[in-house]
């Protein structure tokens, strides 16, 4: 089983709204990663749990906060956000290390108003 | 600044026909390469991966060669199926215990019937 679930698939909210996106695995991976990704580019990282512990940070604004629970389950908490944060968020996992298959869930989609 | 360059931006072939993504990559610490497939509206899936010891890899009709001396590596779809139209997208990693996956910038392509 290769598969990272979502939740939820679609969100809407407004800018001054506190919302949190889930995902979770079941494949025993100890690395999990948020993307976020805009229409036609590429995911761009942004927050690499190594063992449950916070390892990257691209230097993401503060409205977006990190949660990494358990091993199986990572969470991103919303807050103040702008339009332009609007994007597909994709959550992946890996066994850890940097050189293994990162399998990438369905993604949930933000738009900010 | 893009560590991993991909070509074409856009790409039609005709049903049959081979359908042929170049990447190319700066940072010679890179040791992963793996190509993405992402339909719209859902997270990207790996197709295919490689590492620098071998020159070419082949899944079926999915084929990554690779330049280790040229820091180049690519994609050959065989007989390019309509099924096949999607986003592709090349990315490269480094190292154990570092999760830094950096992806192309995708290759639309589109397989007409």
């Amino acid at each position: 089983d290769t598969e990272v679930t979502q939740t939820p698939k679609h969100l809407v909210m407004g800018m001054t709204n506190k919302k949190s996106l889930k995902c979770e695995q079941h494949m025993g991976h100890r690395a999990m990663y948020w993307y976020k990704q805009k229409a036609k580019k590429p995911p761009e990282l942004m927050f690499v749990y190594s063992y449950e512990k916070l390892s990257i940070n691209e230097s993401v604004p503060s409205r977006f906060s990190p949660e990494c629970p358990n091993s199986s389950l990572l969470n991103l908490h919303l807050h103040a956000l702008q339009p332009e944060d609007s994007a597909l968020y994709l959550c992946a996992s890996s066994q850890e290390g940097g050189s293994y298959e990162q399998y990438f869930g369905p993604g949930t989609r933000l738009t900010v108003t | 600044q893009q560590q991993v360059k991909q070509s074409p931006q856009s790409l039609i072939v005709q049903k049959g026909g081979i359908s042929i993504i170049n990447c190319a990559y700066e940072n010679t610490a890179f040791d992963y390469f793996p190509w993405y497939q992402q339909f719209p509206g859902k997270g990207p899936a790996l197709l295919i991966a490689i590492r620098p010891d071998v020159s070419e890899k082949k899944e079926g009709r999915f084929t990554i060669s690779f330049n280790k001396s040229a820091k180049q590596f690519s994609l050959h779809i065989m007989d390019s199926q309509p099924g096949d139209s999607a986003t592709y997208f090349c990315a490269a990693s480094r190292g154990y215990n570092n999760n830094d996956m950096r992806f192309g910038a995708g290759t639309r392509l589109t397989v007409k019937p």
